[in-house]
């Protein structure tokens, strides 16, 4: 049983640049939700996408954007990046149509480095 | 403001004994409570969630909820060095969305052989 993959596992890009990362759910999930993680934080909620539409978004501004596709699988693009883009940017999904559309379980992450 | 709150450590425990984690939240009407484990340099990696006041158990662990306290805690017995992560404890939103999470910063926990 496949798990949560995301990719690449490592980027580095300079500011002001864009970046798009990639993420396919578990298998049977069908929601997914994009966090980022700063060195000594706990996830900050970007949004979440169920049924290919944004169905939650958290406090980030709208350089940041997402798209889920008919596989459920997602996408998150960042237009031009600032130094305070780098963290680790995790995947997680989970079940959009049980109470269990909380359980996330996370994809291994990747690491974002802005110049 | 909506905040989950732990004690950041590190939380050092001998090898073999308990270690006791504590997770405080602002929310009263939160419903789901979930902690996780996550090494240096991974994701986080989901131990348990617990939904209702008491205990919950799974194997060496043990999620604790009081809602009236809003509080939840984790316990591990037997400590093993594999044990040491930190600890995440992660709160969902309510009644706004049942589907954002807000999460602790962590507790990093450390056993010692």
């Amino acid at each position: 049983d496949a798990g949560v993959t995301q990719s690449p596992t490592h980027l580095i890009k300079t500011r002001g640049q864009q970046v798009t990362l990639r993420c396919s759910p578990k298998s049977g999930h069908d929601t997914v939700s994009w966090y980022q993680q700063a060195l000594g934080q706990g996830p900050q909620f970007i949004f979440q996408y169920y049924e290919e539409e944004e169905r939650q978004r958290g406090n980030f501004p709208d350089r940041f954007s997402g798209h889920q596709f008919p596989n459920y699988s997602s996408e998150l693009n960042v237009n031009a990046l600032l130094l305070g883009d780098s963290a680790l940017y995790l995947c997680a999904s989970s079940r959009g149509s049980a109470r269990d559309t909380d359980t996330q379980y996370f994809g291994p992450g990747t690491r974002l480095t802005v110049l | 403001q909506k905040e989950v709150e732990q004690n950041s450590g590190p939380l050092s425990v001998p090898e073999g004994a308990i270690a006791s984690l504590n997770c405080t939240y602002s929310d009263r009407g939160s419903q789901s409570f979930f902690w996780y484990r996550q090494y240096s340099g991974k994701s986080p990696e989901l131990i348990m969630s617990i939904y209702s006041n008491g205990d919950k158990e799974d194997g060496r662990f043990t999620a604790q909820l009081n809602k009236a306290s809003q509080y939840v805690s984790l316990l591990i017995r037997d400590s093993q060095p594999s044990d040491s992560a930190t600890y995440l404890c992660a709160v969902n939103i309510a009644p706004d969305s049942n589907y954002q999470l807000i999460w602790g910063a962590g507790t990093k926990l450390i056993i010692k052989p």
